[in-house]
C-alpha cells in the first residue's frame, strides 16, 4: 500500500506562503503524486498533480525532487478560506486505484 | 454538470435497519468510488468500479456490506442489518478516462445509526 506521511496540523497566517511536505518513500516508478483539499461538511476536492520537478496551477504549487520520495504543496499567500484538511496520495490508475490512501491529512488552520 | 450527486445528504436509522446510499457519477466518468469517513480512520475506500464492473472491495468491512452499479449513472452502497459502528459520512466519487486519479467527490452522506 503506497501509504504517505504527513505532518497532522499546521498553523499559519493570512498572507503568509505555506509549505505542507508529505513522504513517500515506496512510491512506485508509475506513480503520480496528487493532492487534495477538504473543508468541513464536504467531499475533498482535487487542487494539483504532479510526477516530478514543479507544477503550477492558479491554486497551489507541487514541488518534487529527483528521488519522488517526497513532494511539497506550496499555496502562497493563503487566506482564511484555506483552512482545510489537506490530503497527499500517490497511486497510479487502473486496477492500482485501490492503493490510493487519504489517510488522515494536514489540518491547516490560517489565523487572521 | 452537476457533480457527482449523493442521497440522501443525512440518515438517521436504528441498529438492524436495511440502510442504501446512493450516487450519481458524472456523465462520462469511468470510474466510480465509495469512501467511508470517520474521525478515529480518516477517509477509506471501500470500493470502487471501472465501466460498472467491481474491480477492488476489499476495503469493504464485512458481509454486511454490498455495492452495485447497473449502469453508468448510478450506483448504490447497502447496508445490511445496520450497526451503530457503521456510523460515518460516506462519499461517493467518480473519475474521467485518462485521468483516473483526479476523483470528484459528491458531498457525501451522513449515516447515523442509532
Amino acid at each position: 500500500l503506497a501509504k504517505t506521511t504527513q505532518p497532522i496540523s499546521m498553523d499559519s497566517y493570512e498572507g503568509q506562503e505555506v509549505n505542507i511536505t508529505c513522504s513517500h518513500n515506496n512510491i512506485a516508478t508509475n506513480d503520480y503524486i496528487t493532492w487534495y483539499q477538504q473543508f468541513p461538511s464536504q467531499g475533498p476536492r482535487f487542487i494539483i498533480q504532479g510526477y516530478k520537478t514543479k507544477v503550477t496551477n492558479e491554486v497551489a504549487s507541487l514541488f518534487i525532487p529527483a528521488d519522488r520520495k517526497s513532494s511539497t504543496l506550496s499555496l502562497p499567500r493563503v487566506s482564511l478560506s484555506d483552512t482545510a484538511v489537506y490530503y497527499c496520495l500517490v497511486g497510479a490508475g487502473g486496477s492500482t486505484l485501490g492503493r490510493l490512501y487519504f489517510g488522515r491529512g494536514t489540518q491547516l488552520t490560517v489565523w487572521p | 454538470d452537476a457533480g457527482v450527486i449523493q442521497s440522501p445528504r443525512h440518515e438517521v436509522t436504528e441498529m438492524g435497519q436495511e440502510v442504501t446510499l446512493r450516487c450519481k457519477p458524472i456523465s462520462g466518468h469511468d470510474y466510480l468510488f465509495w469512501y467511508r469517513q470517520t474521525m478515529m480512520r480518516g477517509l477509506e475506500l471501500l470500493i470502487y468500479f471501472n465501466n460498472n464492473v467491481p474491480i477492488d472491495d476489499s476495503g469493504m468491512p464485512e458481509d454486511r456490506f454490498s455495492a452495485k452499479m447497473p449502469n453508468a449513472s448510478f450506483s448504490t452502497l447497502k447496508i445490511q442489518p445496520s450497526e451503530p459502528r457503521d456510523s460515518a459520512v460516506y462519499f461517493c466519487a467518480s473519475s474521467p478516462p485518462g485521468s483516473e486519479e483526479k476523483l470528484f467527490f459528491g458531498s457525501g452522506t451522513q449515516l447515523s445509526v442509532l
